[in-house]
């Protein structure tokens, strides 16, 4: 159980368009959704918290307007990068926490490594 | 804010038994947690702790002294396959009432034969 997907796995795209990323839940329904970013060789950085029909709590130094996060359904958190810039290549990935599992432990989908050229 | 410290890099025979070590200094501490992450995929969870003492769990154990901010996953029978990274992550209760979790940079654990 506890089993979280990513789609896409990989994107390259050009500078200045829009990726999104979209993190689901398949066998339960997750109250929050957490996004995180992670550069080579560095830690995972929570860039936002997301709580299902409510707007996304952002980390300090994360720009909401670049980064759009949409979390419409207990399953679904989607992550948009708004006018991509080489900057944002990166590995992101979601985690969801699943209610009354072990101490709300956070369960991670597979990443989605974006390169944009 | 989180500090969170662990090694680099470690190397381990096959067979053998690693621990690997974790220091941490936050506020609103609410539990600790072991991850293991192979190159390219995200971190699968292996333990948790909220409570001083050790945690066992097949070939992994888990220890936490709160007082002192300290944890450490031993790995026992190591297995050409358990060369990963390891990250520890500390569950923080932050003030807008959310639990976060924050991670350690990672120590990159090499098995050799």
């Amino acid at each position: 159980g506890a089993v979280v997907s990513q789609h896409p796995s990989r994107v390259i795209c050009k500078s200045g368009t829009s990726v999104k990323i979209e993190c689901r839940s398949l066998d339960f329904q997750a109250t929050t959704m957490f996004w995180y970013r992670q550069f080579p060789k560095q830690s995972l950085m929570l860039m936002a918290t997301s709580n299902e029909g409510s707007k996304a709590t952002y980390e300090q130094g994360v720009e909401k307007d670049k980064f759009l996060i949409n979390h419409a359904s207990l399953t679904l958190s989607t992550l948009t990068v708004t006018s991509a810039h080489p900057e944002d290549s990166s590995f992101y990935i979601c985690s969801a926490s699943a209610p009354g599992a072990i101490q709300e432990t956070q369960y991670f989908g597979p990443g989605t490594r974006l390169l944009v050229l | 804010g989180q500090n969170i410290d662990q090694p680099t890099e470690m190397t381990a025979t096959e067979g053998a038994i690693v621990q690997i070590n974790c220091t941490y200094q936050t506020s609103g501490f609410n539990g600790l947690f072991w991850y293991q992450q192979h190159a390219g995929e995200a971190p699968t969870f292996l333990s948790y702790n909220v409570l001083d003492g050790l945690e066992e769990k097949g070939r992994f154990s888990s220890f936490l002294s709160r007082s002192k901010g300290y944890s450490y996953l031993l790995l026992k029978e190591l297995q050409m396959k358990d060369s990963a990274s390891y990250l520890c992550a500390v569950r923080a209760l932050r003030g807008t009432g959310a639990n976060n979790l924050f991670f350690g940079t990672g120590t990159r654990l090499t098995v050799i034969p």
